[in-house]
């Protein structure tokens, strides 16, 4: 069955350092997705992933997606305090109809 | 446009009873997706409804069930609750049905604590 990997778990950075979160599928993906939740939120829509090694950005955010669609990646320059939250991403497999969340990576920052 | 709503925020239970848990999707949003969040499990898919159907479920037993109105708003309902099904209970709408993969707007969710 379908699976997202998501790696790491935590991390703790000074501020203005960068922070990359990864995560990989067992199978190819049709798109990926990515969330942001902040600490007693819920998450939130940042992005979405189709094309074989797409790269998006927004600001300080970049985004990729691998050449093979089984892995992606946010990347986050210079983090800011505001920055603080779970990433997660969901892996959406359009032939099985579902969107599976990898398990989320927690960013926290000193300031 | 108003964003997803849940009700109740908050909510205390007893093991063994039963609870009912609704949410109401953006306006024009047609599919309505449950989720578990619980401290390092990270999200848990419950099930999805699309068009008042039920379009595909997670691993959960079957206390766990749910149901779609005409009007989209959709209720959870967890049978004989357990300890261990405390946790944050989140619903996110879509305007297509997951198949589509369009983005997911989800609700603050329903914190719900079993003693």
């Amino acid at each position: 069955g379908q699976q997202v990997m998501q790696i790491p778990q935590y991390q703790h950075v000074q501020e203005g350092e960068d922070f990359t979160t990864y995560c990989n599928s067992s199978t190819t993906l049709s798109n990926i997705q990515w969330y942001k939740q902040r600490p007693g939120g819920h998450p939130v829509f940042l992005i979405q992933l189709v094309k074989s090694g797409e790269v998006k950005k927004q600001k300080r955010l970049t985004f990729q997606f691998g050449e093979a669609k089984k892995n992606s990646s946010l990347h986050i320059t210079a983090t800011q305090t505001t920055d603080v939250g779970t990433y997660f991403c969901a892996g959406g497999y359009s032939s099985a109809s579902k969107i599976i969340f990898g398990s989320g990576t927690r960013l926290s920052i000193r300031p | 446009k108003a964003g997803v709503t849940q009700t109740p925020r908050y909510l205390i239970k007893t093991r063994g009873q039963q609870v009912t848990l609704s949410c109401s999707p953006i306006s024009g949003h047609r599919s309505v997706s449950w989720y578990q969040q619980t401290p390092g499990q990270g999200l848990q898919f419950l099930f999805e409804y699309f068009s008042e159907t039920q379009r595909n479920k997670g691993n959960f037993p079957g206390r766990f069930s749910g149901r779609q109105f005409s009007n989209s708003r959709s209720e959870m309902n967890v049978s004989t609750l357990e300890l261990g099904d405390s946790a944050l209970y989140l619903c996110a709408s879509s305007l297509r049905d997951l198949a589509a993969s369009y983005e997911q707007y989800f609700g603050p969710g329903t914190r719900l604590t079993v003693t």
